[in-house]
């Protein structure tokens, strides 16, 4: 198993670029989300998916764009770079259990990407 | 939405001291914290959760106490070693509300002197 593996590891964007952060698990997880890690802030959701088709907004969604096509693959769009987006982004995933405990699954990250908006 | 607050933001111990971060949550429905360990340059990890259907959990030299009375939540590190530098999340979970949002707080960097 390889986990959630995350593309590109570093990246460098002009104001007003676009791109796309890629994020693939292979352990038939149902949720996947994005979160950017910024110091002193902690890890802050961007958007959430809870299967196929499924995504929602998280806490800073704005300036971000999610899919969910497929269970392994959930990729992060960034449509208009802003220095404010300047962070580090980890993808992570979990199991979605069932009863009462159906969501309160550990999250597995992966390893990140640093990104730099000038 | 629910909002996590972690204390303190930098704590230092002599190795073989313990060490004891703290965490408030303000929802009630609030039923699962998680703590991650995130070393310098890499993700973060789970070291130990604990649910609201207990009060406290342990794990070798890493223990979880939970007071739902009060909402806030603790994390013991005893007999601390060199390894154990790097900063600790804690995180709080609304589950059962139909919001999946995983909460977390803004970490403590523990340094651990030899």
């Amino acid at each position: 198993n390889a986990g959630v593996t995350q593309t590109p590891k570093f990246q460098v964007l002009k104001t007003g670029q676009s791109m796309t952060l890629q994020c693939a698990q292979d352990m038939n997880h149902e949720y996947m989300s994005w979160y950017r890690q910024d110091p002193g802030m902690g890890l802050r959701l961007i958007h959430y998916s809870v299967g196929a088709g499924i995504t929602d907004q998280g806490e800073v969604p704005n300036g971000y764009n999610v899919s969910r096509s497929t269970t392994e693959d959930f990729p992060l769009r960034l449509l208009s770079a802003a220095p404010s987006q300047t962070s580090v982004y980890f993808c992570a995933s979990s199991y979605v259990g069932t009863g009462e405990w159906a969501y309160n699954s550990p999250l597995h990250f992966g390893n990140g990407t640093r990104l730099t908006v000038t | 939405g629910e909002n996590v607050e972690q204390h303190p933001s930098t704590l230092s111990v002599q190795e073989g001291d313990s060490a004891v971060i703290k965490c408030t949550y303000s929802d009630s429905a609030s039923n699962y914290f998680p703590w991650y360990k995130q070393e310098l340059g890499k993700r973060p990890q789970l070291i130990i959760d604990i649910r609201s259907n207990v009060g406290e959990k342990k794990d070798q030299r890493i223990a979880v106490t939970l007071n739902k009375t009060a909402k806030h939540f603790s994390l013991h590190i005893t007999e601390t070693q060199p390894e154990d530098s790097a900063v600790y999340f804690c995180a709080a979970s609304i589950d059962g509300a139909g919001s999946y949002q995983l909460t977390f707080g803004k970490g403590t960097k523990l340094s651990v002197i030899p």
